[in-house]
Protein backbone atom coordinates (compact mmCIF):
# COMPACT_ATOMS: atom_id res chain seq x y z
CA UNK A 1 0.00 0.00 0.00
CA UNK A 2 1.26 3.71 -1.04
CA UNK A 3 1.45 6.03 1.79
CA UNK A 4 3.00 7.75 4.54
CA UNK A 5 3.69 6.34 7.71
CA UNK A 6 4.69 8.63 10.96
CA UNK A 7 6.50 7.31 13.92
CA UNK A 8 5.81 7.06 17.28
CA UNK A 9 1.93 7.17 17.38
CA UNK A 10 2.91 9.01 20.80
CA UNK A 11 6.21 10.26 22.46
CA UNK A 12 7.18 11.19 25.62
CA UNK A 13 9.60 14.46 26.30
CA UNK A 14 12.06 14.64 29.44
CA UNK A 15 12.84 18.68 29.81
CA UNK A 16 15.78 19.41 27.98
CA UNK A 17 15.98 16.20 25.96
CA UNK A 18 15.77 16.34 21.76
CA UNK A 19 13.31 13.80 20.55
CA UNK A 20 13.16 12.79 16.83
CA UNK A 21 9.89 12.26 14.59
CA UNK A 22 10.00 9.62 11.66
CA UNK A 23 8.48 10.31 8.35
CA UNK A 24 8.53 8.24 5.56
CA UNK A 25 6.42 8.01 2.92
CA UNK A 26 6.55 5.52 -0.78
CA UNK A 27 4.24 7.83 -3.32
CA UNK A 28 7.54 8.81 -5.00
CA UNK A 29 6.97 12.35 -3.95
CA UNK A 30 9.32 14.98 -3.97
CA UNK A 31 8.09 17.05 -1.45
CA UNK A 32 7.51 16.67 1.81
CA UNK A 33 6.36 18.83 4.97
CA UNK A 34 6.04 18.98 9.03
CA UNK A 35 2.96 20.80 10.38
CA UNK A 36 2.24 21.43 13.69
CA UNK A 37 -1.36 21.40 15.04
CA UNK A 38 -2.78 23.11 18.48
CA UNK A 39 -6.18 23.27 19.77
CA UNK A 40 -8.06 26.06 18.25
CA UNK A 41 -5.49 26.40 15.84
CA UNK A 42 -5.03 26.12 12.20
CA UNK A 43 -1.96 24.15 11.20
CA UNK A 44 1.50 25.77 11.17
CA UNK A 45 4.41 24.98 8.96
CA UNK A 46 7.31 23.99 10.46
CA UNK A 47 9.85 22.85 7.74
CA UNK A 48 9.49 21.80 4.09
CA UNK A 49 11.66 20.19 1.41
CA UNK A 50 11.14 20.38 -2.35
CA UNK A 51 14.38 17.93 -3.06
CA UNK A 52 16.67 16.02 -1.63
CA UNK A 53 19.30 17.61 0.43
CA UNK A 54 17.63 20.92 0.74
CA UNK A 55 14.74 22.27 3.03
CA UNK A 56 13.28 25.51 4.40
CA UNK A 57 12.35 26.70 7.55
CA UNK A 58 8.21 27.20 7.73
CA UNK A 59 6.58 30.00 9.87
CA UNK A 60 7.65 28.67 13.26
CA UNK A 61 11.22 26.82 12.78
CA UNK A 62 12.28 27.94 15.79
CA UNK A 63 13.58 25.01 18.13
CA UNK A 64 13.19 22.63 15.30
CA UNK A 65 15.57 20.81 12.78
CA UNK A 66 15.12 19.01 9.64
CA UNK A 67 17.33 16.79 7.52
CA UNK A 68 16.47 15.43 3.94
CA UNK A 69 18.54 12.84 2.80
CA UNK A 70 16.95 10.66 1.48
CA UNK A 71 13.61 11.16 -1.14
CA UNK A 72 11.59 8.94 0.66
CA UNK A 73 12.37 10.68 4.71
CA UNK A 74 12.22 13.66 6.38
CA UNK A 75 12.65 13.46 10.21
CA UNK A 76 12.30 16.31 12.61
CA UNK A 77 13.97 16.79 15.40
CA UNK A 78 11.95 18.51 18.49
CA UNK A 79 15.34 20.39 20.32
CA UNK A 80 15.51 21.89 23.87
CA UNK A 81 15.50 24.96 23.05
CA UNK A 82 11.12 24.40 22.08
CA UNK A 83 9.84 25.89 24.72
CA UNK A 84 6.27 24.42 24.34
CA UNK A 85 6.74 21.26 22.55
CA UNK A 86 3.02 19.41 23.45
CA UNK A 87 1.47 19.32 20.30
CA UNK A 88 0.58 17.48 16.97
CA UNK A 89 2.56 16.75 14.61
CA UNK A 90 2.06 16.21 10.78
CA UNK A 91 3.96 14.90 8.15
CA UNK A 92 2.74 15.79 4.76
CA UNK A 93 4.12 15.32 0.84
CA UNK A 94 2.82 16.01 -2.61
CA UNK A 95 4.75 16.47 -6.35
CA UNK A 96 5.80 19.37 -6.82
CA UNK A 97 4.90 19.40 -10.93
CA UNK A 98 0.83 18.54 -11.98
CA UNK A 99 -0.93 17.27 -9.04
CA UNK A 100 0.02 19.10 -5.87
CA UNK A 101 -2.14 18.46 -3.26
CA UNK A 102 -0.25 17.69 -0.19
CA UNK A 103 -1.39 14.22 1.29
CA UNK A 104 -0.88 13.76 5.43
CA UNK A 105 0.49 11.27 7.57
CA UNK A 106 -1.69 9.61 10.98
CA UNK A 107 0.21 12.01 13.24
CA UNK A 108 2.45 11.51 16.09
CA UNK A 109 1.20 13.33 19.39
CA UNK A 110 4.20 14.88 21.40
CA UNK A 111 3.67 15.22 25.18
CA UNK A 112 5.96 17.07 27.92
CA UNK A 113 7.20 14.64 31.26
CA UNK B 1 0.01 37.42 4.05
CA UNK B 2 -2.61 34.51 3.33
CA UNK B 3 -5.58 34.54 6.00
CA UNK B 4 -8.38 31.79 6.04
CA UNK B 5 -11.45 31.70 8.59
CA UNK B 6 -14.14 29.47 8.31
CA UNK B 7 -17.62 29.12 10.02
CA UNK B 8 -19.16 28.26 12.17
CA UNK B 9 -16.72 26.84 14.38
CA UNK B 10 -18.82 23.69 15.28
CA UNK B 11 -22.10 22.81 13.78
CA UNK B 12 -24.99 19.92 15.03
CA UNK B 13 -27.48 18.13 12.56
CA UNK B 14 -30.05 16.17 12.51
CA UNK B 15 -29.65 13.09 10.02
CA UNK B 16 -30.25 13.83 6.57
CA UNK B 17 -30.42 17.58 7.30
CA UNK B 18 -28.45 18.83 4.88
CA UNK B 19 -26.10 22.02 5.34
CA UNK B 20 -23.52 23.70 4.12
CA UNK B 21 -19.92 24.88 5.56
CA UNK B 22 -18.02 28.10 4.79
CA UNK B 23 -14.29 29.51 4.24
CA UNK B 24 -13.04 32.29 3.27
CA UNK B 25 -10.04 33.69 2.29
CA UNK B 26 -7.65 36.50 1.43
CA UNK B 27 -4.68 35.39 -0.79
CA UNK B 28 -2.41 37.59 -2.94
CA UNK B 29 -2.71 35.01 -5.90
CA UNK B 30 -4.84 31.95 -5.88
CA UNK B 31 -3.25 28.39 -6.31
CA UNK B 32 -5.34 26.29 -5.22
CA UNK B 33 -7.77 25.84 -1.88
CA UNK B 34 -8.27 22.46 -0.49
CA UNK B 35 -10.89 20.72 1.58
CA UNK B 36 -9.68 17.95 4.27
CA UNK B 37 -11.38 15.84 6.65
CA UNK B 38 -10.14 14.99 9.93
CA UNK B 39 -10.73 12.56 12.32
CA UNK B 40 -10.37 12.99 16.71
CA UNK B 41 -6.38 11.52 17.17
CA UNK B 42 -5.44 11.01 12.82
CA UNK B 43 -4.40 12.86 10.30
CA UNK B 44 -6.02 14.98 7.67
CA UNK B 45 -7.95 12.97 4.56
CA UNK B 46 -7.89 14.77 1.24
CA UNK B 47 -11.13 15.83 0.08
CA UNK B 48 -10.74 18.20 -2.96
CA UNK B 49 -8.94 20.70 -4.79
CA UNK B 50 -10.74 23.57 -6.21
CA UNK B 51 -8.61 26.00 -8.27
CA UNK B 52 -10.63 28.65 -10.23
CA UNK B 53 -14.07 30.25 -9.05
CA UNK B 54 -16.87 28.94 -10.54
CA UNK B 55 -15.37 25.21 -10.10
CA UNK B 56 -17.39 22.48 -8.62
CA UNK B 57 -16.54 19.15 -7.22
CA UNK B 58 -18.97 16.29 -5.77
CA UNK B 59 -17.83 13.63 -3.68
CA UNK B 60 -20.64 11.01 -2.02
CA UNK B 61 -22.54 13.50 -0.31
CA UNK B 62 -20.67 16.35 -0.38
CA UNK B 63 -20.02 19.38 -2.94
CA UNK B 64 -17.42 21.62 -2.81
CA UNK B 65 -17.94 25.23 -4.85
CA UNK B 66 -15.69 28.07 -5.17
CA UNK B 67 -16.17 32.31 -5.69
CA UNK B 68 -13.27 34.63 -5.46
CA UNK B 69 -13.65 35.03 -2.17
CA UNK B 70 -14.69 31.66 0.17
CA UNK B 71 -15.54 28.35 -0.77
CA UNK B 72 -18.58 26.20 0.31
CA UNK B 73 -18.48 22.95 1.29
CA UNK B 74 -22.42 21.31 1.09
CA UNK B 75 -23.05 18.12 2.76
CA UNK B 76 -26.05 16.74 1.67
CA UNK B 77 -28.66 14.12 3.46
CA UNK B 78 -25.59 14.11 6.31
CA UNK B 79 -25.02 10.06 7.84
CA UNK B 80 -23.44 10.14 11.43
CA UNK B 81 -20.01 8.80 10.16
CA UNK B 82 -19.91 12.44 8.51
CA UNK B 83 -19.19 13.47 11.37
CA UNK B 84 -15.55 14.53 11.66
CA UNK B 85 -13.55 18.23 11.36
CA UNK B 86 -13.27 19.87 7.88
CA UNK B 87 -10.57 21.75 7.14
CA UNK B 88 -10.06 24.63 4.39
CA UNK B 89 -6.52 25.65 3.51
CA UNK B 90 -5.04 27.95 0.49
CA UNK B 91 -1.77 28.02 -1.49
CA UNK B 92 -0.86 30.96 -3.37
CA UNK B 93 1.87 31.77 -6.02
CA UNK B 94 4.22 32.73 -3.88
CA UNK B 95 6.91 29.85 -4.92
CA UNK B 96 6.62 27.83 -1.58
CA UNK B 97 4.31 25.43 -1.38
CA UNK B 98 2.92 26.23 2.11
CA UNK B 99 -0.71 25.56 2.95
CA UNK B 100 -2.62 28.32 5.15
CA UNK B 101 -5.49 26.40 6.78
CA UNK B 102 -8.10 27.39 8.86
CA UNK B 103 -9.35 26.50 12.37
CA UNK B 104 -11.86 24.04 11.00
CA UNK B 105 -15.67 23.51 11.34
CA UNK B 106 -16.74 20.62 13.71
CA UNK B 107 -19.48 18.86 12.40
CA UNK B 108 -21.57 16.76 14.50
CA UNK B 109 -24.38 14.88 12.93
CA UNK B 110 -26.97 13.15 15.36
CA UNK B 111 -28.54 9.85 14.36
Amino acid sequence: DGGITQSPKYLFRKEGQNVTLSCEQNLNHDAMYWYRQDPGQGLRLIYSSQIVNDFQKGDIAEGYSASREKKESFPLTVTSAQKNPTAFYLCASSLITGEETQYFGPGTRLLVL
Amino acid sequence: EDQVTQSPEALRLQEGESSSLNCSYTVSGLRGLFWYRQDPGKGPEFLFTLYSAGEEKEKERLKATLTKKESFLHITAPKPEDSATYLCAVQDHGGNEKLTFGTGTRLTIIP
